[in-house]
């Protein structure tokens, strides 16, 4: 089962405008990692927040942690035309025998029209 | 110029046929991994490997196989077994699988297509 789901599943903003993806998730985490997608490509680490952590910034983006809520937001400021892509968040399996290795959601599709 | 590497970009099977896909890393990390993505999907696991000559069952095992004979290599195969192996397969590395810390970031190959013909 999903560990981590994003909302919205898409996302269509204009260049310039902020982009807001959120993602929740139901067991106790270590951390929460963010990726993005360029269509027909590899994922790309953005940024990691750990549990203890409840907002970080890296450049124009910034991640919040809420482990009472267990959620998380990116926040993409300024966004340009090369942000379009798909992000997905990522939390670590703590059971079973996959325990330690990364469960993805099913991500949102953010287009930045120019 | 240190990364991860997939060939080929696009591969086709025929029915019947058993298909490698190749993944190699110079970033010298020991922990491996093999992602299926369908469209629209996240990332689903199929197998993993920690260390050299070991190896183990992610969560669509079924009709793969792979082998970790090189800490740099780590090749996946689609058997005839897959019934719908049409999909675009990721393999990823990083430090340590284990860790809490930023060693579980993971770094990712530019991916394979696979098509049926």
């Amino acid at each position: 089962s999903q560990q981590g789901e994003e909302d919205p599943q898409a996302l269509s903003i204009q260049e310039g405008e902020n982009a807001t993806m959120n993602c929740s998730y139901k067991t106790s985490i270590n951390n929460l990692q963010w990726y993005r997608q360029n269509s027909g490509r590899g994922l790309v680490h953005l940024i990691l927040i750990r549990s203890n952590e409840r907002e970080k910034h890296s450049g124009r983006l910034r991640v919040t942690l809420d482990t009472s809520k267990k959620s998380s937001s990116l926040l993409i400021t300024a966004s340009r035309a090369a942000d379009t892509a798909s992000y997905f968040c990522a939390t670590t399996r703590g059971y079973g025998g996959s325990q330690g290795n990364l469960i993805f959601g099913k991500g949102t599709k953010l287009s930045v029209k120019p | 110029d240190g990364g991860i590497t997939q060939s080929p970009k696009y591969l086709f099977r025929k029915e019947g046929q058993n298909v490698t896909l190749s993944c190699e890393q110079n970033l010298n990390h020991d922990a491996m991994y093999w992602y299926r993505q369908d469209p629209g999907q996240g990332l689903r696991l199929i197998y993993y490997s920690q260390i050299v000559n070991d190896f183990q069952k992610g969560d669509i095992a079924e009709g793969y196989s792979v082998s970790r004979e090189k800490k740099e290599s780590f090749p996946l195969t689609v058997t005839s077994a897959q019934k719908n192996p049409t999909a675009f397969y990721l393999c990823a590395s990083s430090i340590d699988r284990w860790s809490s810390g930023t060693e579980e970031t993971q770094y990712f190959g530019p991916g394979t297509r696979l098509l049926v013909l």
